[in-house]
């Protein structure tokens, strides 16, 4: 067990949908990443907070949007959904800043039909 | 821009034969370079990672060298187990430490007894 945890494990929803994924970092941790996973373009990186504040933008789309909460929690708005949105969506926390590792929540599926 | 290139699985060895997964990469100054593994149904671990050049990171058994003459971080493992079946990432970072990892796509292991 990571100590990350992701709601909910699965979503089914249709296109032109909006859904909130939902991410509690580890007791501790600080930053917190979100990470997509499809079969054709892999792990990306989308974007990660460090206390609360924006600290680093990936391949993140226009239709996504993430914040993270004074409790440190985050989360991952997913809006105008489209049948390529489906994808294993991760959410990973570290300390801080430094080189301390990454860990992984169990993902949250997310469907678009 | 930074990218990381594995070989493609599927890889199915039988149990305590001997692993080696390849990776090079392609980045800009000197990356952190890290191994990771996904069991089935959950998140990805940290397995292992180096941090400089001729560092050789272990853990489980598993080992991988990071060599910059030939920019690579091939994985091994002496003598695999059924437990050892899972898919594996390649990744660096760029930044230091675990922010902003570019992952390769993976490589799944199956082990057979």
């Amino acid at each position: 067990d990571s100590g990350v945890t992701q709601t909910p494990k699965h979503l089914i929803t249709a296109t032109g949908q909006r859904v909130t994924l939902r991410c509690s970092p580890r007791s501790g941790d600080l930053s917190v990443y979100w990470y997509q996973q499809s079969l054709d373009q892999g792990l990306q990186f989308l974007i990660q907070y460090y206390n609360g504040e924006e600290r680093a933008k990936g391949n993140i789309l226009e239709r996504f949007s993430a914040q993270q909460f004074p409790d440190l929690h985050s989360e991952l708005n997913l809006s105008s959904l489209e049948l390529g949105d489906s994808a294993l969506y991760f959410c990973a926390s570290s300390v801080g800043l430094d080189n301390s590792p990454l860990h992984f929540g169990n993902g949250t599926r997310l469907t678009v039909t | 821009g930074n990218s990381v290139t594995q070989m493609e699985g599927p890889v199915t060895l039988s149990e305590e034969a001997f692993l080696t997964i390849n990776c090079t990469y392609t980045a800009t100054g000197y990356p952190s370079l890290f191994w990771y593994v996904q069991y089935p149904g959950e998140g990805l671990q940290l397995l292992l990672k180096a941090t400089k050049a001729d560092d050789k990171g272990s853990n489980k058994g598993f080992e991988a060298t990071y060599r910059k003459e030939t920019t690579s971080f091939h994985l091994e493992k002496g003598s695999v187990q059924v437990s050892d079946s899972a898919v594996y990432f390649c990744a660096l970072s760029d930044q230091g430490g675990s922010e902003k990892l570019v992952f390769g796509k993976g490589t799944k292991l199956t082990v057979n007894p």
